[in-house]
């Protein structure tokens, strides 16, 4: 089974929009991490957000938000006020077992590409 | 330095040749990862180090791929008698690993965009 699944191979945003990237985990640790990051056309990887199981609030970060949904195993990544910038692949990945247990490798979905128009 | 520096970005090699890759870790950080992107895919571990103690190498597809961080900072990857199918994006990152920092975020360098002829 796809331990991180991500549905939406491509978006488009109109500018000054908001936008939901999907990701659903599958995991069966109660102890676990979900991040985001961003690679551009450049090809860098950008850490955007970080979520943990236990937190009780969902994650915010600027224009960056985690809508996170434990029960339905889900991570989705909210942009508001879409800027031409954004227009990237966008990674949803998860760390596994309480921190330094399991190695904290990464495990990464297959990647949303984001486009915004002007 | 300032982030994860790797290099070369580039490396075009013909088949069964070898190659290393080398990382320079954020200065400080405990942990040393790498991963493997292919074209249009999310990254994929290989293996990761605490300071110069290879904790995890379950990610390395054989034993034509091998890792080392002798002083626990500069890592190498190296691929032996590299084959067509070794053509990728090779990813390092860095992390604080510390208990207190639950988040461990890893940070990525640019890449090296390996080519095999």
């Amino acid at each position: 089974a796809q331990k991180i699944t991500q549905t939406q191979p491509g978006m488009f945003v109109q500018e000054k929009e908001a936008v939901t990237l999907d990701c659903t985990y599958d995991t069966s640790d109660p102890s676990y991490g979900l991040f985001w990051y961003k690679q551009p056309s450049s090809g860098e990887m950008i850490f955007l957000i970080y979520q943990g199981s236990y937190d009780q609030q969902n994650a915010t970060e600027g224009r960056y938000s985690l809508n996170f949904q434990k029960a339905r195993k889900s991570a989705n990544l909210v942009i508001s006020a879409s800027q031409l910038g954004d227009s990237a692949m966008y990674f949803c990945a998860m760390r596994e077992g309480p921190f330094g247990e399991y190695g904290n490798k990464l495990v990464f979905g297959a990647g949303t590409i984001l486009r915004v128009k002007s | 330095g300032a982030g994860v520096s790797q290099s070369p970005r580039y490396k075009v090699t013909k088949r069964g040749q070898d190659v290393a890759l080398r990382c320079d870790p954020i200065s400080g950080h405990v942990s040393l990862y790498w991963y493997r992107q292919a074209l249009g895919q999310g990254p994929e571990f290989l293996t990761y180090f605490n300071y110069e103690a290879q904790q995890d190498k379950s990610g390395l597809p054989n034993d034509r791929f091998s890792a080392e961080r002798p002083e626990g900072s500069i890592s190498t990857l190296t691929i032996q008698r590299t084959e067509q199918r070794d053509s990728a994006m090779y990813r390092c990152a860095s992390s604080l690993e510390r208990q207190d920092l639950a988040k461990n975020i890893q940070y990525f360098g640019a890449g090296t965009r390996l080519s095999v002829l």
